[in-house]
Parts: C-alpha cells; structure tokens; sequence
C-alpha cells in the first residue's frame, strides 16, 4: 500500500533553517511528482511545492519562493523540502502528498510533520 | 495566488443533499478542469475524494459528485451520512503552474 511518511519537523528560531524529508513506498516513487502542501493550526490547506517525476519541473508558491527548495532522490524514494528565512508564518503541519498522474491532483498523503517558527 | 472562495460552513439533514460552491477567476476554476475537492476529518489528513472536476477515486461513495460551470465548481453530497461531517478544500490548478485551495468549508449534519 502506498506510504508517505515525512520527518524533519521541529520547533526553530525566525530566520533559521530546516530539512524536511518525505520517504515513499508502495508505488514505484521515480513515476510520480510530488507535492508539499501545509496546514497552520486551526487554519485550511495550503499548497506549498512541486516537483516532477524527474525533478526537472519546480514549482513554487509566492509565498515561499526564493526561501524554500524541492528536491527529490529517486534512489532513496525520497522527497525533501529545504526551508530557509522561516518565518512565524510558515508555523504549519507540512504535508507531503503524491500527484495522481495526469490529473494534477494530490492522491495519497502523509500524515504530516510539525513546524514551529517560534523565538 | 488568491484562495479560491467558499462557504465558510454548510448544514443538512441526513439524507437531504447538499451542494458547496468553489469559485475562482478565469486564471485557475474557469480555464482547466484540474479542480479537486478533498475530505478531513478533524485531526486527520486529507483524503481525495473529487478529481478532475466529476471523478471519483476507486473507494469514494457515489453520493458525492462534482461539477463546473464558468468559474465556479461545485461539490455535490446527496443522501447526507452522519460520517460526512467534515472540512472540505477545493483545489485547482493555475496558469502560472501553481496549485490552490479554498477556504475550506465546515460541514455539520444535523
């Protein structure tokens, strides 16, 4: 069955950076894009960032553009989001989600980490 | 990248239909029919339910169905459960390769 499990979560200071790291089995990972999306407490979904089976394709939302980075290692089945200049606004669950191919939707989601930007 | 607009909370009976709006601009709901509608439940993670507009996944009970007309989609239950009160996100594609959500909307089954 599909798995997505993400890690790297944490509390940190404005300013400072943090890995986020999504491993995905029970598909074959290198075939889909994925996609980070977040969830500030109490707050809706936001959609965050893309990224092609092949990691040629990036997209950004205004919001974290030139701050965050999206890569992927197909050999380890992993997804990563590096963030950069947090913010006390980017305090969210993040979420890592599958694109269901060719219809640029979010099929299978993780069950989401943890990110406190608090001094 | 505004969020696409919905009902900040619906209600129904069960049994009755209910329908939530999700409008958007002619940049994201009106050009493509990239529109998605996702289910969650309280701490819980967000489950596909609507893709491409009308589709259902594999697993997904047929009383929900989806539409679009012009700028706005909607997401359709009829035949209200008790297990359907929920927060529901559209969701759409944009033309400047972004993705969006709405609002969210609380659903309460009397």
């Amino acid at each position: 069955q599909v798995q997505l499990v993400e890690s790297g979560g944490g509390e940190v200071q404005p300013g400072r950076s943090l890995r986020l790291s999504c491993a995905a089995s029970g598909f074959t990972f290198r075939s889909h894009a994925m996609h980070w999306v977040r969830q500030a407490p109490g707050k809706g979904l936001q959609w965050v960032s893309f990224i092609s089976w092949d990691g040629n394709t990036i997209y950004y939302a205004d919001s974290v553009r030139g701050r965050f980075t999206i890569s992927r290692d197909n050999s380890k089945n992993t997804v990563y989001l590096q963030m950069n200049g947090l913010r006390a606004e980017d305090t969210a669950v993040y979420y890592c989600a599958r694109d269901k191919s060719t219809s640029y939707c979010r099929d299978y989601w993780g069950p989401g980490t943890l990110v406190t930007v608090s001094s | 990248q505004s969020a696409l607009t919905q009902p900040a909370s619906v209600s129904g009976s069960p049994g009755q239909s209910i329908t939530i709006s999700c409008t958007g601009t002619s940049s994201d709901v009106g050009s493509y029919n990239y529109v998605s509608w996702y289910q969650q439940h309280p701490g819980k993670v967000p489950k596909l339910m609507i893709y491409e507009v009308s589709n259902r996944p594999s697993g997904v009970p047929d009383h929900f169905s989806g539409s679009k007309s012009g700028n706005t989609a909607s997401l359709i239950i009829s035949g209200l459960q008790a297990e359907d009160e929920a927060d529901y996100y559209c969701s759409s594609f944009t033309s400047s390769n972004t993705w969006v959500f709405g609002g969210g909307t609380k659903l309460t089954v009397l």
